[in-house]
């Protein structure tokens, strides 16, 4: 079952927040974020597991709500590099490697 | 650098041949790997979980005669598309789990397929 993502499309000015969700109606035990530039290769940003964690790299962050089976990435102060195609690839029963996407949320920062 | 590396990035076939792409983990060992297919403006669709020394397991609706998969060794993947037709087109990429680095997906630069 594909974890549904939300919203589809944003687009921000420069130094703004966005929040970028990911959902799923099955169990989760991870949930992976990848940002994707168009043309090229997914690029991993974090992993979640299961636990509830929350975790940060620079001014991106995430969290993860198990109970909800819900994920969320937070960035603030978005730069013009954070522009791309943003998904979340979740993992049902233990860290296999095997990855569900989600459709993805295009993100377009602007000057 | 890259940890997981794909050859080729772009190849071009004519119908009705096949082509190969391989996917190689960098520096580790990787006992499975994952193939996934993107259409322009898509997700990343999973087609196959490649098993080392033994067969892939194919998504639902993915034709195994027709996407061979074969994982010789403990660093290396080849995905190839037999009889490839136009509708074959699309970006292909593997993924490699690292262990060593909390069980973290890295994913190879992709392969462009385009079949005339």
């Amino acid at each position: 079952q594909q974890p549904v993502q939300s919203p589809q499309a944003v687009i921000l000015r420069e130094g703004e927040d966005a929040v970028i969700n990911c959902s799923s109606s099955k169990a989760l035990y991870s949930v992976h974020w990848y940002r994707q530039k168009h043309g090229e290769a997914p690029v991993f940003l974090m992993i979640l597991l299961k636990g509830g964690e929350q975790k940060g790299h620079e001014k991106i962050s995430a969290s993860f709500n198990e109970k909800k089976q819900q994920s969320s990435l937070y960035l603030t102060a978005s730069q013009l590099s954070y522009s791309g195609t943003y998904f979340c690839g979740t993992s049902g029963s233990g860290n296999t490697g095997k990855l569900i996407f989600g459709q993805g949320t295009t993100l377009q920062v602007k000057p | 650098g890259a940890v997981v590396s794909q050859h080729p990035s772009r190849v071009i076939c004519k119908s009705g041949t096949s082509v190969k792409i391989e996917c190689r983990s960098l520096d580790f060992q990787a006992t499975t790997m994952f193939w996934y297919r993107q259409f322009p403006k898509q997700s990343l669709m999973l087609m196959a979980t490649s098993n080392e020394g033994s067969k892939a397991t194919y998504e639902q609706g993915v034709e195994k005669d027709k996407f061979l998969i074969n994982h010789a060794s403990l660093t290396l993947s080849t995905l190839t598309v037999t009889s490839a037709h136009p509708e074959d087109s699309s970006f292909y990429i593997c993924s490699a789990r690292m262990t060593q680095a909390g069980n973290t997906i890295y994913f190879g630069e992709g392969s462009w397929l385009t079949v005339v």
